[in-house]
């Protein structure tokens, strides 16, 4: 059970748009910066978003971050089938004192 | 460019221990804090530990706390991840990650296979 809670799957056709969401805490969320990672099959995580909505150096702009509250959300627009990938949102948490992620979300791209 | 390299990962029996190193080179190893995150087969990211820059503070999962020990030689630009009483709960591909401000992410190596089998 993660502290953070993602849709385990979305799925969306080519060219379209779709939003992951990310529902935490006031001890998480709330009080912290959120970051998505997107990890193709086979590979080593990959950061696409940092402090709730910049882009890491040669990240498309199709990869949009928000954070209103307890709740964060990422959006991809112009969907690829290479964007096929599984997605995680992460942050600290104070009460734990510890980095906390959600348990992640498979985009398909249909 | 940044690059971060794990070893040391591979089969133990439960109870045993192993050290995993992580080298890192491309940026200046002694200013950025460092984290290890593991990733079960077919599961989702956990984070596992975190080492300060200096190495002054550490905080770890508590899944882990009090059997594993994060660790950095700045002078040898790596960073340690030492596993004692090993359960079959972490197996796992371990990465190593640079701190990239704000408690993100933002180099990860390609991680390390850890198999706690007898």
């Amino acid at each position: 059970q993660s502290v953070l809670t993602q849709p385990p799957s979305v799925s969306a056709a080519p060219g379209q748009k779709v939003t992951i969401s990310c529902s935490g805490s006031s001890s998480n969320i709330g009080n912290n910066y959120v970051s998505w990672y997107q990890q193709l099959p086979g590979t080593a995580p990959k950061l696409l978003i940092y402090e709730n909505n910049k882009r890491p150096s040669g990240i498309p702009d199709r990869f949009s971050g928000s954070k209103s509250g307890t709740s964060a959300t990422l959006g991809i627009t112009g969907l690829q089938t290479g964007d096929e990938a599984d997605y995680y949102c992460g942050t600290w948490d104070n009460s734990l004192s510890a980095v906390v992620f959600g348990g992640g979300t498979k985009l398909t791209v249909l | 460019q940044v690059q971060l390299v794990e070893s040391g990962g591979g089969v133990v029996q439960p109870g045993r221990s192993l050290r995993l190193s992580c080298a890192a080179s491309g940026f200046t190893f002694s200013a950025y804090g460092m984290h290890w995150v593991r990733q079960a087969p077919g599961k989702g990211l956990e984070w596992v530990a975190v080492i300060w820059y200096d190495g002054s503070t550490k905080y770890y999962a508590d899944s882990v706390k009090g059997r594993f020990t994060i660790s950095r030689d700045n002078s040898k630009n790596t960073l340690y991840l030492q596993m004692n009483s090993l359960r079959a709960e972490d197996a796992a591909l371990y990465y190593c990650a640079r701190n990239g401000g704000n408690d993100y992410f933002d180099y990860w190596g390609q991680g390390t296979l850890v198999t706690v089998s007898s």
